[in-house]
């Protein structure tokens, strides 16, 4: 059974800091990772998708690696904002289902 | 507007009441999923479905019922609900299994 860690749990930076996330997954043979970003009760919305033959994808100030042979994943979001406060979620899809880490909690203070 | 919607977002109900918690998107999206979020537990897929008539379990199916008779409507049934299903339900879908995938608003139910 796949199982999705992501460390820390919670994180607090100043505004400008960049921002790293980390997400590691047990089983490898993945098809894709998806990262989300969800607000205090809101939905999910997704951020960036890799597939497993990718290294890492971009958009704007977002940047995720996948190292698929170590189970790792990294999402770097430069220069932060407040407006970036919220809680991040990887996803790792095996087959037909997507297993989520617990998330990481973050708090860009201005 | 591209969207999954999810009806009702909020409702308390009692044990034993059966309920249905909808979902419908305008995406054309074969596959389509639902999940539920408990704190320090993430989420969780609950079913999902490939296709019109092709549902399958995911890692917490027990308690719970899904039917996908039309391609965008894939509605949640609990036909006993009981106080451990209080949780936060998300539904999702995607083009294919591997595609982005796309998520409601969400359900918030609470189970006295």
């Amino acid at each position: 059974k796949q199982e999705v860690t992501q460390i820390p749990a919670a994180l607090s930076v100043p505004e400008g800091e960049n921002l790293v996330l980390n997400c590691s997954f047990t089983d490898s043979a993945i098809y894709n990772l998806q990262w989300f970003r969800q607000d205090p009760g809101k939905g999910l919305t997704s951020l960036l998708l890799i597939q497993s033959s990718q290294r890492e994808q971009t958009s704007g100030r977002l940047n995720a690696s996948l190292d698929k042979s170590s189970g790792r994943s990294t999402l770097y979001i430069a220069a932060s904002q407040p407006g970036d406060s919220a809680t991040y979620l990887c996803a790792v899809r095996n087959d037909y289902k997507l297993s989520f880490g617990a998330g990481t909690t973050v708090t860009v203070r201005a | 507007e591209a969207q999954v919607t999810q009806n009702p977002r909020y409702l308390i109900t009692v044990t034993g009441k059966k309920l249905t918690v909808t979902c419908s998107q305008n995406m054309n999206h074969e596959y389509m999923s639902w999940y539920r979020q408990d704190p320090g537990l993430g989420l969780r897929q609950i079913y999902y479905s490939m296709n019109v008539e092709v549902t399958d379990k995911g890692d917490v199916p027990e308690g719970y019922k899904v039917s996908r008779k039309e391609k965008r409507n894939f509605p949640l049934i609990l036909e006993s609900p009981s106080p451990n299903q209080t949780s936060l339900y998300f539904c999702a879908s995607s083009p294919r299994p591997y595609n982005e995938q796309f998520f409601g608003p969400g359900t918030r139910l609470t189970v006295l």
